[in-house]
């Protein structure tokens, strides 16, 4: 069973932020965070990881709470592009990804 | 990112038959693949974690010896569907992890192979 919990849908402007939460209470002190998307038909894309620290790539944000129950993904300036599936997954050193239902964010023109 | 590529990206096969689906690391040497499965609406199901020279790890409910997984070498997987049947048709994704020193430890994603059984 997927370790995480994320909401369903959300949607936002095109050229706005997007930022989508996940709860992760049960995460243990050895287990990454990490985030992938899947457009429609296609492979899951990684986006970014972390364990503890704030993470920043070119795509996006991760940040994560000093208790590591929860963290958020921020896409700073989402275009329709973005319009996918994010899933937000745990995963400890066997590097197994047990995919959740993930968030449907739809970017709005 | 680094480049997993996936052969055929559909096929279409009669009942009964047999069905290989290649997936390989083009850029760097996977120690190792997973395959997944995705129905139609439904989120990415892990079907089995295999590493370079042993055998394949099953997930629970997944019948080894209709998947057959082979990881001969570093930048090579094949999943083979054995006397495919209706009800395994789905959208096969694999994933490749590399691991060796150097190397970044993020999976990447295969773009997928659509199995229709007829």
């Amino acid at each position: 069973d997927a370790k995480t919990t994320q909401p369903t849908s959300m949607d936002c402007a095109e050229g706005r932020a997007a930022n989508l939460p996940c709860n992760h209470s049960t995460i243990s002190g050895n287990e990454y965070v990490y985030w992938y998307r899947q457009i429609h038909s296609q492979g899951p894309q990684y986006i970014i990881h972390g364990l503890k620290n704030n993470e920043t790539n070119e795509m996006a944000s991760l940040i994560i709470t000093e208790d590591r129950k929860s963290s958020t993904l921020i896409l700073p300036h989402a275009t329709l592009r973005d319009t996918a599936v994010y899933y937000c997954i745990v995963t400890d050193s066997s590097y197994k990804l047990i995919f959740g239902s993930g968030t449907r964010l739809l970017v709005r023109p | 990112g680094a480049v997993v590529s996936q052969h055929p990206s559909r096929v279409i096969c009669k009942s009964g038959t047999s069905v290989k689906i290649e997936c390989r690391s083009l850029d760097f040497q996977a120690t190792t693949m997973f395959w997944y499965r995705q129905f139609p609406k439904k989120s990415l199901m892990l079907m089995a974690t295999s590493n370079e020279g042993s055998k394949a790890t099953y997930e629970q409910g997944v019948e080894k010896d209709k998947f057959l997984i082979n990881h001969a070498s570093l930048t090579l997987s094949t999943l083979t569907v054995t006397s495919a049947h209706p009800e395994d048709s789905s959208f096969y994704i694999c994933s490749a992890r590399g691991g060796l020193a150097g190397e970044r430890n993020e999976q990447f994603f295969g773009p997928g192979t659509r199995l229709t059984v007829l």
